[in-house]
């Protein structure tokens, strides 16, 4: 169990446009949801906690209105990069936590390149 | 604020060496610790874990100990393999309103050789 799902795993797009990542739980439920950046041979880098149904928590220096984040529901996140530059190319993931537990449980990660 | 240190790689072993990962910590009160390991080009996946002191968490093989009194949870093995070969991260989980967030270490990268 506690299996978490990531979509797409890899993305492409060009400069100027936006892109969703998602970000599922697939059998458990997910109070909280938590998306990562991780840079080329670094440490992963929190941006922001999101718990359904209300605004998402960003970490300082993380734009808000860049990295628009959904919790819709108890079982799916999305991130959305918008108006994505070069500079946004990282390797995104995102993290699940249990409801009533306080174990993440970790997304494969989505590589998202902006040309 | 909380805070993870662990020993910089890269290490390389040759296969069925021992292994230690140097991880401390910096945190009020007692977190709960964690080591997740990444394979190359995936996501992190939970290794072990260690919710109060003296616990030992061990999962593979891999063994780690919650030692409060130096504020330490190093990972270790006593024979690596090649599919060992990874990015090992130390990672806590603190206590009051940032409870469900974890604090990362860098990372350690290793590369284990026939």
């Amino acid at each position: 169990g506690a299996v978490v799902s990531q979509h797409p795993s890899r993305v492409i797009c060009k400069s100027g446009t936006s892109v969703k990542i998602e970000c599922r739980s697939l059998d458990f439920q997910a109070t909280t949801m938590f998306w990562y950046r991780q840079f080329p041979k670094q440490s992963l880098m929190l941006m922001a906690t999101s718990n359904e149904g209300s605004k998402a928590t960003y970490e300082q220096g993380v734009e808000k209105d860049k990295f628009l984040i959904n919790h819709a529901s108890l079982t799916l996140s999305t991130l959305t990069v918008t108006s994505a530059h070069p500079e946004d190319s990282s390797f995104y993931i995102c993290s699940a936590r249990r409801t009533g537990l306080y174990e993440q449980y970790f997304g494969p990660g989505t590589r998202l390149t902006v040309t | 604020g909380d805070s993870v240190t662990q020993m910089e790689g890269p290490v390389t072993l040759s296969e069925e060496a021992f292994l230690t990962i140097n991880c401390t910590y910096t945190a009020t009160g007692y977190p709960s610790l964690f080591w997740y390991v990444q394979y190359p080009g995936e996501g992190l996946q939970l290794l072990l874990k260690a919710t109060k002191a003296d616990d030992k968490g061990s999962n593979k093989g891999f063994e780690a100990t919650y030692r409060k009194e130096t504020t330490s949870f190093h990972l270790e093995k006593g024979s690596v393999q090649v599919s060992d070969s990874a990015v090992y991260f130390c990672a806590l989980s603190g206590l009051g309103a940032g409870s469900y967030q974890l604090t990362f270490g860098k990372g350690t990268k290793l590369s284990v050789i026939p």
